[in-house]
């Protein structure tokens, strides 16, 4: 597509439940990343995929976190047992990695809205 | 890890001054991006610059790598340059974990 596209846009759930977030990168841009904002602060790396590559998972939070992709287009983030201190927003980026000018620019989805009461 | 500072943390203009953001990191990098989030949360990449000046339009951008620091210009500023500035880098060399600054917050006043 166009741009980054990420659902839901807002998410509001019970402590306890599941929730999943979703990611739609820009068609062509191998390098997908997730990010977390909590109100007020700046962004928190949490995972990262590069085509075929195994992920890099080291900013995940707890193992209540886990994301996957099917290749090179969607990815999901997945929050098991949801905790108040996991409101935040989630933001997805894509990019081109590589040497050629425009590579490795973050392009950023509008983000997920996740409320957890 | 990689530490980043900005500064200021926050920044209070009449519009049409002009004004300088900075951005310091503690190692090396071969990754430096600036982004400009607007009041309604869309991170938007102004520049890529690991090294080097650039400019676009109002905004200009200079990093001197080897004193490890990069700077955010704005002249004229408008009330639409409200928001927040993050300066990010990577020191890994595939982007793979940009890590962010905490931020300038910008409010342009009439």
């Amino acid at each position: 597509g166009a741009g980054v596209s990420q659902s839901p846009s807002n998410k509001v759930t019970e402590k306890g439940k599941d929730v999943e977030l979703r990611c739609d990168p820009i068609s062509g841009h191998t390098a997908l990343y997730w990010y977390r904002q909590r109100l007020g602060q700046g962004l928190e790396f949490l995972i990262y995929f590069q085509g075929n590559s195994a992920p890099d998972k080291s900013g995940l939070p707890s193992d209540r976190f886990s994301a996957e992709r099917t290749g090179e287009s969607v990815s999901t983030l997945t929050i098991q047992r949801t905790q108040q201190e996991d409101s935040a927003v989630y933001l997805c980026a894509s990019s081109i990695p590589g040497q050629k000018s425009g590579a490795n620019v973050l392009t950023f989805g509008a983000g997920s809205r996740l409320t957890v009461l | 890890g990689i530490q980043v500072e900005q500064s200021p943390p926050d920044l209070i203009l009449q519009e049409g001054a002009n004004s300088t953001l900075r951005c310091n990191f503690s190692d090396s990098v071969n990754n430096l991006q600036w982004f400009h989030q607007n009041p309604w949360g869309q991170l938007i990449n102004l520049f890529y610059i690991p090294s080097g000046t650039k400019q676009n339009g109002r905004l200009s951008a200079t990093t001197v790598a080897t004193e490890r620091y990069s700077l955010l210009y704005i002249s004229s500023s408008q009330t639409t340059d409200s928001g927040v500035y993050f300066c990010a880098v990577d020191y890994t060399g595939t982007a793979s974990k940009l890590t962010f600054g905490t931020g300038t917050r910008l409010q342009v006043t009439l």
